[in-house]
């Protein structure tokens, strides 16, 4: 199947910074994207959806000036989580579609806010 | 998006057929039975789909019943790498924007040797 890249893996930040997190599409094109979050014992829930050359479509609940998303690129999407703190640490996980719109995911990124 | 049941958790034997079912009784005519698998601490992985034939993949065999109301994912030989939460899910096809996927809570299994 499509395979789909994060980075960092795992990062961890003080309260009040800001931290990047990459999602790329390694062997497709994608026109969107999406960013989920999964806390520990739950179920993963989405965030929002990156939209090459547009703005993103944020999920009910979501803070779009908290968590900032660019997709700038076809295979490229990032989620910045601004101003973080303790209570967004979690485990982020985008995801991609192929041309035959079956989702890949990304192997996820653990941010820990000290 | 027509929402799943699944059962929270189960057990299978090392070596044996498991067999993890889904209900799904509000699906509408367009939308596809999607299964995932998520080990822990990685991003889910991809199964297999369907709409309303059955499916075989190297991975895993995927059954609707005949009004599509619910499927049943089938690992013939399990082995304790199967080992993962399963999420059934069901999804509109057609076009990126309405290709989003809703977790449930899916079914955590279990294959003990």
């Amino acid at each position: 199947g499509a395979v789909v890249s994060q980075h960092p893996s795992r990062v961890i930040c003080k309260s009040g910074t800001s931290v990047k997190i990459e999602c790329r599409s390694l062997d497709f094109q994608a026109t969107t994207m999406f960013w989920y979050r999964q806390f520990p014992k739950q179920s993963l829930m989405l965030m929002a959806t990156s939209n090459e050359g547009s703005k993103a479509t944020y999920e009910q609940g979501v803070e779009k000036d908290k968590f900032l998303i660019n997709h700038a690129s076809l295979t490229l999407s990032t989620l910045t989580v601004t101003s973080a703190h303790p209570e967004d640490s979690s485990f982020y996980i985008c995801s991609a579609p192929d041309s035959k719109e079956t989702q890949y995911f990304g192997p996820g990124t653990r941010l820990l806010v000290l | 998006d027509a929402k799943t049941t699944q059962p929270p958790s189960m057990d299978c034997a090392e070596g044996r057929a498991a067999n993890l079912p889904c209900n799904h009784s509000t699906i509408s005519g367009n939308e596809y039975v999607y299964w995932y698998r998520q080990i822990h601490s990685q991003g889910p992985q991809y199964i297999i789909h369907g709409l309303k034939n059955n499916e075989t993949n190297e991975m895993a065999s995927l059954i609707i019943t005949e009004d599509r109301k619910s499927s049943t994912l089938i690992l013939p030989h399990a082995t304790l790498r199967d080992t993962a939460v399963y999420y059934c899910i069901v999804r509109v096809g057609g076009g990126n924007q309405g290709g989003k996927l809703i977790f449930g809570q899916g079914t955590e299994l279990s294959v003990k040797p």
